[in-house]
């Protein structure tokens, strides 16, 4: 069965730095992986996927994620954070067949001032 | 905004109680998905209509039921309510397309007492 997981629970970063939020995944076969965000009493808003192609792919609100095959993880990425990226980011994979998506526990963001 | 509506946003209803919930899908969208998600938790499928026919689902009893109307529309139905139950219960619509991603409402938050 597909699943991903995600290691971290939370993601503490200050604005202006860095972010990475990890998402490993087992699938049998190509994997179609997508990356969600969740704002406080919101549903899901979809930020990118990667279906097949480039491994860096480029999604909403200057978010990026890697695919990287060998180490079977889909890490999403951006370079500057923002107060106004802490939410819950959830990784999914897309099960086989149709349009399922399994998704992971949520790795919650937060952004200091 | 995704275009998908849900109603009601939120609920209260006692154990051994019935609920509806309801879901406009984006124009141009055939398929309608919904999804449990509990506190602290990650969505989990419930089950997927394709042109008004269930097309999957997923480990939840019977007492979980839906519909889908000819203008896409949706509803979820769920008998003999259980403590458990109490979620935010999310509705997603998707084109016919298998590899696209899911467009989400904000959710029907169900508390059973």
């Amino acid at each position: 069965a597909q699943s991903v997981a995600q290691p971290e629970d939370q993601v503490n970063v200050a604005e202006g730095n860095p972010l990475t939020v990890k998402c490993t995944y087992s699938v049998s076969g190509n994997p179609y992986l997508f990356w969600y965000v969740q704002y406080p009493n919101r549903g899901l808003q979809f930020l990118l996927k990667y279906i097949t192609g480039d491994n860096l792919v480029k999604g909403s609100y200057g978010f990026e994620a890697e695919f990287n095959k060998s180490q079977t993880s889909f890490h999403l990425k951006k370079p500057s954070a923002l107060v106004s990226d802490s939410a819950l980011y959830f990784c999914a994979v897309q099960d086989t067949g149709f349009q399922k998506l399994v998704f992971g526990t949520g790795t919650r963001l937060l952004v200091s001032p | 905004e995704t275009g998908v509506t849900q109603s009601p946003t939120h609920l209260i209803k006692t154990r051994g109680q019935q609920v509806t919930l309801r879901c406009s899908s984006q124009s141009g969208h055939n398929t309608v998905s919904w999804y449990q998600q509990a506190l602290g938790q990650g969505p989990q499928f419930i089950f997927q209509y394709y042109r008004e026919e269930e097309n999957g689902r997923g480990n939840f009893p019977p007492r979980f039921s839906g519909l889908q109307f000819p203008n896409y529309s949706s509803e979820l139905n769920v008998n003999a309510l259980e403590l458990d139950d109490s979620a935010l219960y999310l509705c997603a619509s998707s084109r016919p397309t298998g590899t696209g991603e899911l467009f989400f409402g904000e959710g029907s938050r169900l508390t059973v007492l």
